[in-house]
């Protein structure tokens, strides 16, 4: 069972624009959530994340949105530039007892943003 | 500094052939994890060492698959009798602590088994 997952494969932006990547979960377990980026032929770099006692993290030109009840968070990338184009991984954990911090990722999404 | 770092990048196999992969972590940092990434998905946890023990290996999917980190710094992952299945990416990451929340990936080892 997939506990992480992002629906959208793909999402194509236009330079400047706002770009928003979607991921729901399910283990009510997860309270961290983190994203991280990923270029070809590279591994996963972190992003930004956000605890679940708080709704909003902001880091420049990325926020992160967390809606506990709906066990759905965002990314917003605004605005956004080509540089961004890459494979987005929404990924969570548990905190607490005997946690290490193993992570759940979801299937990524691929974001391009045109000039 | 350096980062994580994986070797060898690429690594073709034929099917029964057995392959380590290992990872060197970025210095100091207790724990270590190894994660699977097929085609198209996401990574998925394989196992996790605190220093040199081996605390989680739930996500090994057969007894074909062995990690090792004998002195809690450079990590081995070795496949036996390779199988068509196995061919993914596999990737090393490193925290500071076993509490810290970030992890830092390695460039990951493509393996194709054909």
């Amino acid at each position: 069972d997939q506990q992480v997952k992002q629906n959208s494969p793909s999402l194509s932006v236009q330079e400047g624009r706002i770009s928003i990547l979607n991921c729901d979960y399910t283990n009510s377990m997860f309270d961290y959530f983190l994203w991280y980026k990923k270029y070809p032929a590279e591994g996963p770099t972190f992003l930004i994340s956000i605890s679940s006692i708080k709704d909003k993290n902001e880091d420049g030109r990325f926020t992160v949105f967390l809606n506990k009840s709906a066990k759905h968070l965002s990314l917003h990338i605004v605005p956004s530039q080509p540089g961004d184009s890459a494979v987005y991984f929404c990924a969570a954990r548990p905190t607490g007892g005997t946690s290490y911090g193993k992570l759940t990722f979801g299937q990524g999404t691929i974001l391009t943003v045109h000039p | 500094g350096a980062g994580v770092s994986q070797s060898p990048r690429y690594k073709v196999a034929k099917r029964g052939q057995d392959v380590a992969l290992r990872c060197d972590p970025i210095s100091g940092h207790v724990s270590l994890f190894w994660y699977q990434q097929a085609l198209g998905q996401g990574p998925e946890f394989l196992t996790y060492f605190q220093n040199e023990a081996q605390l989680d290996k739930s996500g090994l999917p057969s007894d074909r698959f062995f990690a090792e980190r004998p002195e809690g710094s450079v990590s081995t992952l070795k496949i036996q009798r390779t199988q068509q299945e196995d061919s993914a990416v596999y990737l090393c990451a490193s925290s500071q602590d076993r509490v810290s929340y970030e992890q830092y990936f390695g460039p990951g080892t493509r393996l194709t088994v054909t």
